[in-house]
């Protein structure tokens, strides 16, 4: 069973910068994995912000960018915004199948 | 604009057969791949399968053997139905369109679906 780890919580001042990672149970992340990032806000759909590790959607913020960092895939968020808190998931491609990580809570506090 | 329509029976008995079905409207529904993903209440998201026009199908190995996706190229929808449902196949249930490398520029409304005796 494949297992994609994202850190549970993590917590951010306005304006300032965070990483979220996203690593997988078979070893390094690389772009074979076509990283994708959601981001999700209570009772609402995802909302896609980055996809192949690095592309944004037309809607994403410039604020938010998508890496690969020490063998995990990463999103970073630069300028952090009230609005940004929300949880977010990454996805991994497995050759034939998708698997979702298990999200991080951000809180901008 | 595209826009994804989803509708289904949303409570369910357990060994029922959950049935959604997702309406693609705008765009084109011959260039992309189409999938279901779920999310149980409070918890992550479960990606459940994929199809293209042409029928291929891929599923998450640990539900492949109760999901069947189907499409009807003639209405632009694709279906999924997945048997002997339990109370641990409640969950909101979402299409979305999924492209090379993505998932999900476009999202279906959500279908909480509800497995209780």
């Amino acid at each position: 069973q494949t297992v994609v780890t994202q850190e549970p919580s993590l917590t951010v001042s306005p304006g300032g910068t965070v990483t979220l990672t996203c690593g997988s149970s078979t070893g390094a992340v690389t772009s074979g994995y076509y990283p994708n990032w959601f981001q999700q806000k209570p009772g609402q759909a995802p909302r896609a912000l980055i996809y192949s590790t690095n592309n944004k959607h037309s809607w994403t913020p410039a604020r938010f960018s998508g890496s690969l960092l020490g063998g995990k895939a990463a999103l970073t968020l630069s300028g952090v915004q009230p609005e940004d808190e929300a949880d977010y998931y990454c996805l991994l491609y497995y050759g034939g199948a998708w698997v979702f990580g298990g999200g991080t809570k951000l809180t901008v506090l | 604009q595209v826009q994804l329509q989803q509708w289904g029976a949303g409570l369910l008995k357990p060994s029922e057969t959950l049935s959604l079905t997702c309406a693609v409207y705008g765009g084109s529904f011959s260039g992309y791949y189409w999938s279901w993903i779920r999310q149980p209440p409070g918890k992550g998201l479960e990606w459940i399968g994929e199809i293209n026009y042409s029928g291929s199908t891929k599923y998450n190995p640990s539900l492949k053997s109760r999901v069947t996706i189907s499409v009807d190229t003639s209405k632009n929808q694709f279906s999924l139905k997945l048997n002997s449902v339990t109370a641990a196949d409640t969950a909101l249930y979402y299409c979305a369109r999924q492209g090379d490398g993505f998932i999900g520029d476009y999202w279906g409304q959500g279908t909480l679906i509800t497995v209780s005796s």
